[in-house]
């Protein structure tokens, strides 16, 4: 299976912040790279699909660049709605894995 | 606006099967990939596995052969059976829609999610 491992863990910032959080595939993945939000006892939504591509209706201070192996998620500048847990997801090989998450709390 | 919703057994004893059904209403199941997603309590998220509207499913290896995936067009309904549960398997169980990029033959984007149902296996 494909190893995704995000960087950092967890990260405190304040509103107003600009955040990135960093994944790395254990092999080329090419752009088959997600990045999801997951609030406390909500199931997760995504954000950005094929490394760089922002979903509909989701706020454009959230972009994603990256290829290959290494991939950023950056919020530019950080909102109260905006905390929570960040999983970025390979699809170029079968099955699917997620990285471990970002936990994103406030300062 | 396409909606998920998981029900079944919430408490299960070991070696029994996990059975969920997930409900989509808001649009048809037909053309879309429909997965199963599951996160034990404090932990990450584990793909367990998908089936496309026409039959054809992949699952995760992780999980051998305990898992089935089947599709009631029908009912817009598809659902999950996971057999031989342990305390391994407790966690919330998400069902979700998938898309994929032209470039593969299968999903992979997972835009719509159930808002997940608990699962507790315990003697």
């Amino acid at each position: 299976d494909i190893q995704m491992t995000q960087s950092p863990s967890s990260l405190s910032a304040s509103v107003g912040d600009r955040v990135t959080i960093t994944c790395q595939a254990s092999q080329d993945i090419s752009d088959f790279l997600n990045w999801y939000q997951q609030k406390p006892g909500k199931a997760p939504e995504l954000l950005i699909y094929d490394a760089s591509n922002l979903e509909r209706g989701v706020p454009s201070r959230f972009s994603g660049s990256g290829s290959g192996t290494h991939f950023t998620f950056t919020i530019s500048s950080l909102q109260p709605e905006d905390f929570g847990t960040y999983y970025c997801q390979q699809y170029d090989f079968l099955p699917y894995t997620f990285g471990q998450g970002t936990r994103l709390e406030s300062k | 606006q396409v909606q998920l919703q998981e029900s079944g057994p919430g408490l299960l004893k070991p070696s029994e099967t996990l059975s969920l059904t997930c409900t989509v209403s808001g649009g048809s199941i037909r053309s879309y990939y429909w997965s199963w997603i599951r996160q034990p309590p404090g932990k990450g998220l584990e793909w367990i596995g998908y089936i496309y509207y026409s039959g054809t499913t992949n699952h995760n290896p992780s999980l051998k052969s305990r898992v089935t995936i089947s599709v009631d067009m029908s009912r817009n309904q598809f659902s999950l059976n996971l057999r031989s549960v342990t305390a391994a398997d407790t966690a919330i169980y998400y069902c979700a829609r998938e898309y994929g990029d032209a470039r593969h033959d299968y999903g992979g984007i997972i835009d719509y999610w159930g808002q997940g149902t608990m699962v507790t296996v315990s003697s």
